[in-house]
């Protein structure tokens, strides 16, 4: 069973316009969820995250945005750059024995078109 | 602070041959994982330290594969016997107490033939 979902597989946006990466959950115990990136040949690198306490959090030109009620978070790019041509992961993590246990989507591969 | 350095970066061997990968974490995070990709999917988590305590490991996680953490600072993961099926990437990753943040390393990328 997925815990976490990004029902998109790929994206495509023009440079300078929004990018907006979607991912759905299924536990409403996650304590933080996360957003990495990751270019190809590469470990994920982290970009952004959100505590379950919050319903919004910016960063530059990113903001990740959170809908407890419907179990759903964003990621808003804007203005998108050729170099966040890359995959995205969710990932939600609950705090378990003693540890933060993390959950990752399967990605969205996002192309930022010049 | 020089992030999750991995090695080797890329590993190719013959099924049924024995491998093993290093991870160094940041240097005062106490908390490493061990991750495996595949095309397509999320990293999927294998197993997890506090220190040089293994405190968990993923259904995921057969009897060829082992972790370790001898001194609580670098670990090593060893595949034994390896089969086609374990060609993947492998991640690194590591956290200090308390945070939310995980930090990846590079991954290394294995191929068994």
């Amino acid at each position: 069973d997925q815990q976490v979902k990004q029902n998109s597989p790929s994206l495509s946006v023009q440079e300078g316009r929004i990018s907006i990466l979607n991912c759905d959950y299924t536990n409403s115990m996650f304590d933080y969820f996360l957003w990495y990136k990751k270019y190809p040949a590469e470990g994920p690198t982290f970009l952004i995250s959100i505590s379950s306490i919050k319903d919004k959090n910016e960063d530059g030109r990113f903001t990740v945005f959170l809908n407890k009620s419907a179990k759903h978070l964003s990621l808003h790019i804007v203005p998108s750059q050729p170099g966040d041509s890359a995959v995205y992961f969710c990932a939600a993590s609950e705090w378990a024995s003693g540890t933060y246990k993390y959950i990752f989507g399967t990605g969205t591969r996002l192309k930022v078109l010049a | 602070d020089t992030g999750v350095s991995q090695d080797p970066r890329h590993k190719i061997t013959k099924r049924g041959q024995n491998v093993t990968f290093r991870c160094d974490p940041i240097s005062e995070h106490n908390r490493l994982y061990w991750y495996r990709q595949t095309l397509g999917q999320g990293p999927e988590f294998l197993t997890y330290f506090q220190n040089e305590a293994q405190l968990e490991k993923s259904r995921l996680l057969s009897d060829r594969f082992s972790a370790e953490r001898p001194k609580g600072s670098f670990s090593t993961l060893e595949i034994q016997r390896t089969e086609q099926g374990d060609s993947a990437m492998y991640l690194c990753a590591s956290s200090a107490a308390g945070a939310e943040k995980l930090f990846f390393g590079s991954g290394t990328q294995l191929s068994v033939l």
